[in-house]
């Protein structure tokens, strides 16, 4: 059974600190990350993807990927209330989009 | 229009109804899918379609029943549904065939079965 977890929070963080959230998945083969936001009651909308080791910085958001610990993070900078949602760690192990699958989110909350 | 529509955004039914969820995208992609997201748990993909072709049942129930008449298009009809069956249905679509291919989500029709 392939699996995505996360941890399920709540993640409470102040405004301002950097918020820091992670993922692992089981299925070795995975080839692509992404990490959606989703607000209470909204869609999820994509906020990063990555596709290869390392980090990848967009904003005040810094993904980082580890294939050999089959980690994925998501870091937050200068955290705003805005920021406060459910992300949602994905990953796909195959080349076409039907093999996402999905961790169960961890809400994040940033206190003013 | 732009991006993923969805109607209805809300919806209740008996068990004995029969209704449909209807998604359209504007975005030119070429694979639509149906997401159920149930509270405290993960997004579970339902069904896809590329170019019109069922690719993907993820062992869905057979109340559940889509349609998908064109590339712009999907539908999801209910039949004899069950209190479990609420949730918030998500239609979300994509371009297959790029190495970049994210899902674009709509904003969710939400289901109460009574």
């Amino acid at each position: 059974q392939k699996e995505v977890e996360q941890n399920s929070g709540p993640l409470s963080v102040p405004e301002g600190a950097i918020a820091s959230l992670n993922c692992t998945y089981s299925d070795r083969v995975s080839q692509s990350f992404f990490w959606y936001r989703q607000y209470s009651g909204k869609s999820p909308e994509l906020i990063m993807s990555i596709y290869s080791n390392g980090d990848k910085e967009d904003g005040r958001f810094t993904a980082q990927l580890n294939k050999a610990s089959q980690y994925v993070s998501l870091l937050i900078r200068d955290s705003q209330p805005s920021d406060s949602a459910t992300y949602l760690c994905a990953v796909n192990s195959g080349t076409s989009y039907d093999k996402v699958i999905f961790g169960p989110g961890t809400s994040l909350s940033v206190i003013p | 229009e732009t991006g993923v529509t969805q109607t209805p955004r809300h919806l209740v039914m008996g068990m004995t109804n029969k209704k449909s969820l209807k998604c359209e995208q504007h975005l030119g992609h070429n694979a639509m899918y149906w997401y159920k997201q149930s509270a405290k748990k993960p997004l579970e993909l339902m069904f896809v379609y590329n170019f019109k072709e069922q690719t993907e049942n993820n062992s869905v129930p057979s109340r559940f029943s889509p349609e998908c008449p064109n590339s712009s298009h999907l539908f999801l009809h209910l039949h004899t549904l069950q209190p479990e069956d609420s949730a918030l249905y998500l239609c979300a679509s994509s371009q297959e065939g790029r190495a970049d291919s994210v899902l674009t989500f709509g904003a969710g029709s939400r289901l109460t079965v009574l």
